[in-house]
């Protein structure tokens, strides 16, 4: 059975760092993009990043570019999101998502991540 | 900032057909393929359609297409397990990211 299980969230003060991991199994996980993909309180969804199946290849929100960096050890079938300099407006749930816009998409339960002092 | 665009709330009763609109540009649904979402109440999202294709499991009550830069989702013989939120997004070629649309939610 497939399995996105992501880890990592908190409570982090504004200005603060906090890296979300997403293990992956039942799958290939070398075989896939991987996504990032976040849902403010009460709002809508947000994608957030994306890496092609070796790494090479990496694309981001605008509002994220510079502070948020996302990145895989297929060896570990984990995708990461490394968030530096954290404003309250980047909270949300973050959901892991394989394949986003394919027939092979699938999502993680996703993991809370709070900015705030 | 969604650059694709949804009716907040859309509505029908059982048996009925009720059908979304997602509107956007060319270098988004004019240029690619458009999915379908469904977000649960305090689920996940889950994939319902994508381009016009549905991935195994899911109802053929469900059915998306496209016309420029426009897309529709029909839910046809509507049930009450329906109820939840449905978003459209597609890649934007322009902005080199995925764009997700603003979201309706449907009420049974």
């Amino acid at each position: 059975e497939d399995q996105l299980v992501e880890s990592g969230g908190g409570l982090v003060q504004p200005g603060g760092s906090l890296k979300l991991s997403c293990e992956a199994s039942g799958f290939t996980f070398s075989n896939y993009w991987m996504n990032w993909v976040r849902q403010a309180p009460g709002k809508g969804l947000e994608w957030v990043a994306n890496i092609d199946e070796d790494g090479s290849v990496r694309y981001y929100v605008d509002s994220v570019r510079g502070r948020f960096t996302v990145s895989r050890d297929n060896a570990k079938s984990s995708v990461f999101l490394q968030m530096n300099s954290l404003r309250p407006e980047d909270t949300a749930v973050y959901f892991c998502v394989r394949a986003i816009g394919g027939s092979r998409s699938y999502w993680g339960q996703g993991t809370q991540v709070t900015v705030s002092s | 900032q969604s650059v694709l665009t949804q009716p907040p709330s859309a509505s029908g009763t059982p048996g009925q057909t009720v059908t979304i609109s997602c509107s956007g540009g060319g270098s988004n649904i004019g240029n690619n393929p458009v999915n379908w979402y469904q977000q649960l109440p305090g689920r996940a999202p889950k994939l319902l359609i994508y381009g016009d294709q549905r991935p195994s499991g899911v109802p053929d009550r469900f059915s998306g297409s496209k016309s420029g830069t426009s897309a529709s989702l029909a839910i046809s013989g509507l049930q009450s397990e329906d109820e939840a939120d449905y978003y459209c997004a597609a890649w934007d070629g322009s902005l080199k990211s995925y764009v997700f649309g603003t979201g309706t939610t449907v009420s049974v």
